[in-house]
């Protein structure tokens, strides 16, 4: 039972570059989120998913794309990754609206 | 003022001690509520919900209270392995809008022998 995986776990880039964090669940939730983790502001949302090709902003939206082809993927790029991108990165799903959410390990991105 | 806010700690108490904490929101339309476990460096891991009629699960008891908008946990004869951040979450339909999501920035709880 996999659950919910997300990858690269480490990542240190360059400023400007393009990077993708992968996040993959087998649970077959409906709803997927990417969170940042920072400092001083706890998690915040940047992006979720109600479904495959369903997507909808966050609350720190800027700077990011996400995609969801298919259920199970939400990967989340970086189009040109700035210092203060720098961040811990957690994916999450849910099966349902307002239920609650369970966690990938998180990816660590240092942007220098 | 912050939409959910929570005493950041750190919360210092002895092994077998009873803790308590609180969690405000200032949305009243808020509907969803949860407690979630992070321990350092690793992802929250849901704890318990928090219903309207309140819950316990062991040594763990959830209450809400929608008057004052808040909610709280406590945590009877602490463990040492209880050491951790907790965090809140208030959600609230529809997910449409960015902040119908939000966690508190965690309260710390640290164990002692």
């Amino acid at each position: 039972d996999a659950g919910i995986t997300q990858s690269p776990r480490y990542k240190i880039t360059e400023t400007g570059r393009q990077v993708t964090l992968m996040c993959h669940q087998t649970w077959s939730h409906s709803y997927m989120f990417w969170y940042r983790q920072d400092l001083g502001h706890g998690l915040r949302l940047i992006y979720y998913s109600a479904a495959a090709d369903i997507t909808d902003k966050g609350e720190v939206p800027d700077g990011y794309v996400v995609s969801r082809s298919k259920t199970e993927n939400f990967p989340l790029t970086l189009e040109s990754a700035t210092r203060s991108q720098t961040s811990v990165y957690f994916c999450a799903s849910s099966n349902r609206e307002l239920y609650e959410q369970y966690f990938g390990p998180g990816t660590r991105l240092t942007v220098t | 003022r912050k939409e959910v806010e929570q005493d950041p700690g750190p919360f210092n108490v002895p092994e077998g001690a009873t803790v308590a904490f609180n969690c405000t929101y200032s949305n009243s339309a808020s509907q969803s509520f949860f407690w979630y476990r992070q321990d350092c460096r690793k992802e929250p891991k849901l704890l318990m919900s928090v219903y309207s009629s309140g819950n316990e699960d062991g040594r763990f008891t959830a209450q809400l209270n929608r008057a004052s908008q808040y909610i709280s946990l406590l945590i009877r004869d602490s463990k040492l392995s209880d050491s951790a951040t907790y965090l809140c979450v208030v959600t609230a339909t529809p997910y449409s809008s960015a902040s119908k999501i939000i966690f508190g920035s965690g309260t710390r709880l640290s164990i002692r022998p």
